[in-house]
């Protein structure tokens, strides 16, 4: 029972374009969704979080927007760089201890 | 400062086999948390403990995962009569406080079983 999806495997970008990476969670009581970024034989770094009181938050080249209605997030890269492609997963957690994770996409910025 | 480390980074164990996997956590932080995470899938969640406390060990899969921290810092995962199905990396995360706080993860241990 999947309760965080990422329904996109993977994703190519030219570098210099947006990158644009989809979530979407079926638990309305998740308030904090976080994504990682993971390069092979590392463990996932954290990227950037929001929390379900707003819905949008940036940092640097990386935002991150919330569309809680819809059950919905989604990270934005711009621009993208070779250097970002890697693996992303999004998490969320509610009121338990659990983060829980999506499946990643593999983004792959061509240069 | 040092992050969240692990070892060994790989094992190799026969089946039957029982394996122990150590997280150090970054120094200071209270929370530990150990996932597991299955080829093309995403991280899973097994334990989390606060300080030396488990407060949660609902995703262990079987009672053949066991999971300590005894003095609050270093923790081990050991799993028992280890099965095929346990292949996966086993990843530790912490955290300075406890619930909805950033996530810090370590590299993992890749253990495979055969």
């Amino acid at each position: 029972d999947q309760q965080v999806k990422q329904n996109s495997p993977s994703l190519s970008v030219q570098e210099g374009r947006i990158s644009i990476l989809n979530c979407d969670y079926t638990n309305s009581m998740f308030d904090y969704f976080l994504w990682y970024k993971k390069y092979p034989a590392e463990g996932p770094t954290f990227l950037i979080s929001i929390s379900s009181i707003k819905d949008k938050n940036e940092d640097g080249r990386f935002t991150v927007f919330l569309n809680k209605s819809a059950k919905h997030l989604s990270l934005h890269i711009v621009p993208s760089q070779p250097g970002d492609s890697a693996v992303y997963f999004c998490a969320a957690s509610g009121t338990g201890n659990q983060f829980y994770f999506g499946t990643g996409t593999s983004l792959t910025v061509i240069p | 400062g040092a992050g969240v480390s692990q070892s060994p980074r790989y094992k190799v164990a026969k089946r039957g086999q029982d394996v122990a996997l150590r997280c150090d956590p970054i120094s200071g932080h209270v929370s530990l948390f150990w996932y597991q995470q299955a080829l093309g899938q995403g991280p899973e969640f097994l334990t989390y403990f606060q300080n030396e406390a488990q407060l949660d060990k609902s995703g262990l899969p079987s009672d053949r995962f066991f999971a300590e921290r005894p003095e609050g810092s270093v923790s081990t995962l050991k799993i028992q009569r280890t099965q095929q199905e346990d292949s996966a990396v086993y990843l530790c995360a912490s955290s300075s406080r406890g619930l909805a706080t950033t996530q810090y993860f370590g590299p993992g241990t890749r253990l495979l079983v055969l």
